[in-house]
């Protein structure tokens, strides 16, 4: 039973695009939100993360939107660069099992130059 | 920058032999996680520690073991390996009262 839908499962976009990666969960008792970035051989890696107390959260390039009543979040990527060629996952997790984290099924995001 | 690693990057190995997955930290995170992974899809978690001595199952169902003798090591076990533990398999830590999990580079198992 899949708790945290991701889509798409691939994106491709131009160098200076805004890809945006979707994610919804269900359980409404998930109180942490991180994005995770991961690299070809490479473990993954916390990109930015959110509490649903905020509905907006920006590092750098990376802003997340979070709506609680919709119980969706998404990442965005701003000013997208060949770099960002990677895997992200948006996760979830709650108080309660060591905070173990429920991960999307993940996409695939290729900037082109 | 977190300080978890992971031994053997790369491991292929015959079916039926036992085999044990590394895992260190170095930043006395109490809370260690095993993680398994296909090509492409989600992190599903395997294991758990809250701590030294204690150990959980996660909710894949795994035929793998773990021990947490101490705080930095949490070696994973593979008695019999088998062509269907063909995997990516991801150690993480965390620190008591954070929620952030730092992850290993992984280990890629290959059992012919």
């Amino acid at each position: 039973q899949q708790q945290v839908k991701q889509s798409p499962q691939s994106l491709i976009v131009q160098k200076g695009g805004i890809p945006i990666i979707n994610c919804a969960y269900e359980n409404t008792a998930f109180d942490y939100f991180p994005w995770y970035q991961q690299f070809p051989g490479k473990g993954p890696a916390l990109l930015i993360a959110i509490r649903p107390d905020v509905s907006e959260k920006k590092e750098g390039r990376f802003t997340i939107s979070f709506n609680k009543s919709a119980k969706q979040f998404s990442l965005h990527i701003m000013d997208s660069q060949p770099g960002d060629s990677a895997t992200y996952f948006c996760a979830a997790s709650m108080l309660g099992s060591a905070r173990q984290l429920t991960f999307g099924s993940g996409t695939q995001l290729t900037v082109l130059p | 920058e977190a300080d978890i690693y992971q031994t053997p990057r790369y491991l292929v190995i015959g079916t039926g032999k036992k085999i044990t997955l590394e895992c260190s930290q170095t930043m006395g995170h109490d809370k260690m996680y095993w993680y398994q992974q296909d090509p492409g899809m989600e992190l599903h978690l395997i294991h758990y520690s809250y701590g030294v001595n204690s150990t959980e199952k996660g909710d894949l169902s795994s035929e793998s073991t773990v021990s947490r003798i101490r705080t930095e090591h949490f070696p994973l076990t593979l008695e019999s390996a088998r062509p269907s533990h063909t995997s990516q398999y991801l150690c993480a830590s965390r620190r008591q009262g954070r929620e952030t999990q730092y992850f290993g580079p992984g280990t890629r198992l290959l059992v012919l």
